[in-house]
């Protein structure tokens, strides 16, 4: 079975500094996706970044970019001039058919 | 486009008694997922639809809760009869087609039973 694992419950950053968010995963599947979902307050899930397993570069989508070792199974976030509107809870999500896993979750607080 | 849309927003009930939820996903997208998050955890799939039919529903509990998506678009999720541990908020997505397409989600409904 596919596992997703956040082993920081939370994290803070100052305004305009970075920040990485750490993720881990098990899966004995050789091709599968792997994303970033942003929660704020309001609840809806915001997809941040996707990352195709088949592909050896790291995805980039502006301010946040992705370190994706396939061989150590990790996924983490680096969100680059922390913005204030980046506070909220950071999801590291698998799914290699059908099943999106989701992890425990990130709580990011962004400090002025 | 019009994003995902659930309703209630919020609803609370006491244990026992039966609740529905309603998901009206982004137009032309085939693929509905339902999903179960408890306060301080991800979200865990209860159940996902491709067009109208069911997908995966192994996470699931049968025993109190059903779900169906008519004419493969619509959806709606009941839980009868709550317990206390069915608070959370249930939160419907969408995605086009396939397992790596981005999937969209609604704001979901907080449900608290007393």
């Amino acid at each position: 079975a596919q596992t997703v694992t956040q082993s920081q419950p939370e994290m803070s950053v100052q305004e305009a500094e970075t920040v990485t968010l750490s993720c881990t995963y098990d899966t004995s599947e050789n091709n599968y996706y792997l994303f970033w979902y942003k929660q704020p307050p309001s609840r809806q899930m915001i997809l941040v970044i996707r990352q195709e397993a088949y592909k050896q570069q790291n995805a980039t989508e502006n301010r946040f970019s992705v370190n994706f070792q396939k061989a150590a199974k990790s996924f983490s976030l680096k969100i680059s001039d922390s913005q204030l509107g980046d506070t909220a809870m950071y999801f590291c999500a698998f799914t290699a058919y059908n099943d999106m896993r989701f992890g425990a979750g990130t709580r990011l607080t962004v400090k002025p | 486009e019009a994003g995902v849309a659930q309703s209630p927003r919020y609803k609370i009930i006491e244990k026992r008694q039966s609740v529905a939820f309603w998901c009206n996903p982004i137009s032309g997208h085939a693929t509905l997922y339902w999903y179960q998050q408890i306060l301080g955890q991800g979200p865990k799939l209860l159940i996902q639809f491709q067009n109208n039919g069911v997908v995966d529903d192994s996470q699931l509990p049968k025993d109190r809760f059903s779900a169906e998506r008519l004419k493969g678009v619509d959806s709606t999720l009941k839980i009868q009869p709550a317990k206390l541990e069915d608070s959370a908020v249930y939160l419907c997505a969408s995605s086009l087609w396939t397992v790596n397409t981005e999937a969209f989600f609604g704001q979901g409904t907080r449900l608290t039973v007393v």
